[in-house]
């Protein structure tokens, strides 16, 4: 059953604190996104990536970081540094950087108090 | 100005009814058009993508592009309660992921 997994479904954490969110995906995609969703706004790209040990910077990528060492993994560190962490987050994949049809993970609530 | 709008809803209609979900856009750039569904505290599944201009259907859905009037339209025909759940849109000047751009997405609710 293929697929990309997202966990933890929701996730607290103290302000201050460094928090991993985990990504893994098993359709052999070769590219990987990870986006933040809000309230009243559109998907916003914080980072990608479309080869193993290679990634870039979206449109939000302060305060975050990832890696890329496994073709099916990529986690999503939100650091302390960023501002308003508090967040639904939404990792995708797509089977080649220029294939149409991206998927979705089912994402994870973030609460930061 | 936001680069894509869309009427944040919610948009509540009877089952059987032919809904009509929009965005706007303002970057004329933008050559491929998609429509995502996302159920409550789900991820978005892809419904629709057309590239440029006109008309595409599939089964009750019908997906329209207007690049001249930077309008793209969704049509939801026979709507049914399954069918309730938040629609974005997204657009993009070329087909890299990286370069998508997402609208807030439309709040549907088909009532039975």
């Amino acid at each position: 059953d293929g697929g990309i997994t997202q966990s933890p479904k929701y996730l607290f954490r103290k302000e201050g604190q460094n928090v991993t969110l985990s990504c893994e995906q098993n359709l052999n995609h070769d590219a990987m996104y990870w986006y933040r969703q809000d309230p009243g706004q559109g998907l916003r790209l914080i980072y990608y990536s479309q080869i193993v040990n290679d990634f870039q910077k979206g449109d939000i990528a302060e305060g975050y970081s990832v890696s890329r060492e496994k073709k099916e993994s990529f986690p999503l560190t939100v650091t302390s540094a960023q501002k308003n962490p508090t967040a639904f987050y939404l990792c995708a994949s797509r089977r080649q950087v220029s294939s149409y049809e991206q998927y979705f993970g089912p994402g994870t609530r973030l609460t930061v108090t | 100005q936001k680069e894509v709008e869309q009427d944040p809803g919610p948009l509540s209609v009877p089952e059987g009814a032919i809904v009509s979900l929009n965005c706007t856009y303002s970057n004329s750039a933008f050559q491929y058009f998609m429509w995502y569904r996302q159920y409550s505290r789900k991820g978005p599944e892809l419904l629709m993508y057309t590239y440029s201009s006109g008309n595409k259907e599939d089964g009750r859905f019908t997906a329209q592009v207007d690049k001249s009037s930077k309008y793209i339209s969704l049509f939801i025909r026979d709507s049914q309660p399954s069918d309730s759940a938040t629609y974005l849109c997204a657009m993009s000047p070329d087909n890299y992921g990286q370069n998508f751009v997402f609208g807030p997405g439309t709040r549907l609710s088909v009532l039975p």
